[in-house]
C-alpha cells in the first residue's frame, strides 16, 4: 500500500484555473472509479468535494471538476475563489477492501 | 442531521491499548460503511481501517494490521477502534467517517471533529 502521489503545493490568482493532479497505479486509481477528492480547511475536518472521479456532492460548486485518465486523476478548480484556499486530498479503493490517500496538495490562492 | 461524535482519545503509553468509539446519529446506521481516518500532527490524511454496513466486509492500513480492530454494532449505531500495542507513530487525530453507500469503496460524505490520541512515555 503505497500513497497516492500528489504535487506538495499549487497556487493560482482570483478567477485562474488550476489543476491538481493525483498519480497512483494500475491496482487503484486505473483500475476503479472510486476516485475522491477532499477539501481540509485548517483546524476543520475534511469535507467531500468529488466521489467516483467527477461526481460532485450536493451543496458543491460546479467550480469543481474531476477527471481521470489512466493511472492519473485530477481536480480542477475553475474560477478560484479566496476561500478555495485550502488542503486537497485525493482518495481511492486500491480493492480488497482497502483505500489509500494521496499525501495532499496546499492550494494557495493568490 | 448526521452526526458522528467519536471519543475515547487520550494520551497512552507505548505498548498499551485504547479503544476509541463513534457514536452516529441522524441516519439509518445499518445502510452504510463506516471508515477510521487519521491525520498526524501537521501531516495528511492516513485511512486505517474500513467496514462494510454488515461487518463481512473489512479492511486495514498495513501500518496498523494484526494492532488494531475495526468492529461496529448497528444495534447501538456505533464505530470502534480497538488499538493494541500503540506505537508513537500512531499519534494523531482519529476522525470517524461515513461511506456513501453500504460497501467500503466508496467515498467519505460525513466526517466527525476527531478524538486526538496521543502515544507518549
Amino acid at each position: 500500500q503505497s500513497a497516492l502521489t500528489q504535487p506538495p503545493s499549487a497556487s493560482g490568482s482570483p478567477g485562474q484555473s488550476v489543476t491538481i493532479s493525483c498519480t497512483g497505479t494500475s491496482s487503484d486509481v486505473g483500475n476503479y472509479k472510486y476516485v475522491s477528492w477532499y477539501q481540509q480547511h485548517p483546524g476543520r475536518a475534511p469535507k467531500l468535494t468529488i466521489y467516483e472521479v467527477s461526481e460532485r456532492p450536493s451543496g458543491v460548486p460546479d467550480r469543481f471538476s474531476g477527471s481521470k485518465s489512466g493511472n492519473t486523476a485530477s481536480l480542477t478548480v475553475s474560477g478560484l475563489q479566496a476561500e478555495d484556499e485550502a488542503d486537497y486530498y485525493c482518495s481511492s479503493y486500491a480493492g480488497s477492501n482497502n483505500m489509500l490517500f494521496g499525501g495532499g496538495t496546499k492550494l494557495t490562492v493568490l | 442531521e448526521v452526526q458522528l461524535v467519536e471519543s475515547g482519545g487520550g494520551l497512552v503509553q507505548p505498548g498499551r491499548s485504547l479503544r476509541l468509539s463513534c457514536a452516529a446519529s441522524g441516519f439509518t446506521f445499518d445502510d452504510y460503511a463506516m471508515h477510521w481516518v487519521r491525520q498526524a500532527p501537521g501531516k495528511g490524511l492516513e485511512w486505517v481501517s474500513g467496514i462494510n454496513w454488515n461487518s463481512d466486509r473489512i479492511g486495514y492500513a498495513d501500518s496498523v494490521k494484526g494492532r488494531f480492530t475495526i468492529s461496529r454494532d448497528n444495534a447501538k449505531n456505533s464505530l470502534y477502534l480497538q488499538m493494541n500495542s500503540l506505537r508513537a507513530e500512531d499519534t494523531a487525530l482519529y476522525y470517524c467517517a461515513r461511506g456513501r453507500g453500504s460497501g467500503i469503496a466508496a467515498a467519505d460524505d460525513y466526517w466527525g471533529q476527531g478524538t486526538l490520541v496521543t502515544v507518549s512515555s
